[in-house]
């Protein structure tokens, strides 16, 4: 059973500051992984897919993936209050039913 | 681009009436389709699985019976939910994974309330 960990917050940073979103997977030869973040009452909206070891960058947003220590996270830098939501990490099931399996989130709230 | 649209967005219905919900993808055909369900505060928990032309695979402890999904194009999906009860009221969420497969895209879901 595959299983993604995340801590479910609240994590509190002030404006402009730079948010640290964590994940770990059970599952050592996942290939993909994936952030969401779903505001309040919405359904979740893709942020990012990493792949391969390293950082991977798309605006304010960073993905770090690292398989050896079956770690991936998500860095958001300049935090904005627009950026207060639950930020879901998910790892890829592969295989034939291209399932994902979601960690339970973590609650980021940004001060203002 | 990866736009999927819901319909309704909200509907209220009485116990023992039939739901359908339909999940589109508009500008990718979407070989597999999925359905969740979230109740406040809560995680997201998968439903089923669906790929175009053949049967939905449901998750444990899931009724199929009860939730009849239908994929029968590469575009739509249905979740018809049947004899609809009070506790059946959700946050019901679709995605659609198409080219690469398991990046999913997220409807913007349909808020059931049965009353």
């Amino acid at each position: 059973q595959k299983e993604v960990e995340q801590n479910s917050g609240p994590l509190s940073v002030p404006e402009g500051a730079i948010a640290s979103l964590n994940c770990t997977y059970s599952d050592r030869v996942s290939q993909s992984f994936f952030w969401y973040r779903q505001y309040s009452g919405k359904s979740p909206e893709l942020i990012m897919s990493i792949y391969s070891n390293g950082d991977k960058e798309d605006g304010r947003f960073t993905a770090q993936l690292n398989k050896a220590s079956q770690y991936v996270s998500l860095l958001i830098r300049d935090s904005q209050p627009s950026d207060s939501a639950t930020y879901l990490c998910a790892e890829g099931g592969g295989g034939s039913n291209y399932k994902l399996t979601f960690g339970k989130g973590t609650l980021l709230t940004v001060n203002p | 681009g990866a736009v999927v649209s819901q319909h309704p967005s909200r509907v209220i219905c009485k116990s023992g009436t039939s739901v359908k919900i339909e999940c589109r993808s508009l500008d990718f055909q979407a070989t597999t389709m999925f359905w969740y369900r979230q109740f406040p505060k809560q995680s997201l928990m998968l439903m089923a699985t669906s790929n175009e032309g053949s049967k939905a695979t449901y998750e444990q402890g899931v009724e199929k019976d009860k939730f009849l999904i239908n994929h029968a194009s590469l575009t739509l999906s249905t979740l018809t939910v049947t004899s609809a009860h009070p506790e059946d009221s959700s946050f019901y969420i679709c995605s659609a994974s198409g080219g690469d497969q398991e990046t999913q895209y997220f409807g913007p879901g349909t808020r059931l309330l049965v009353l």
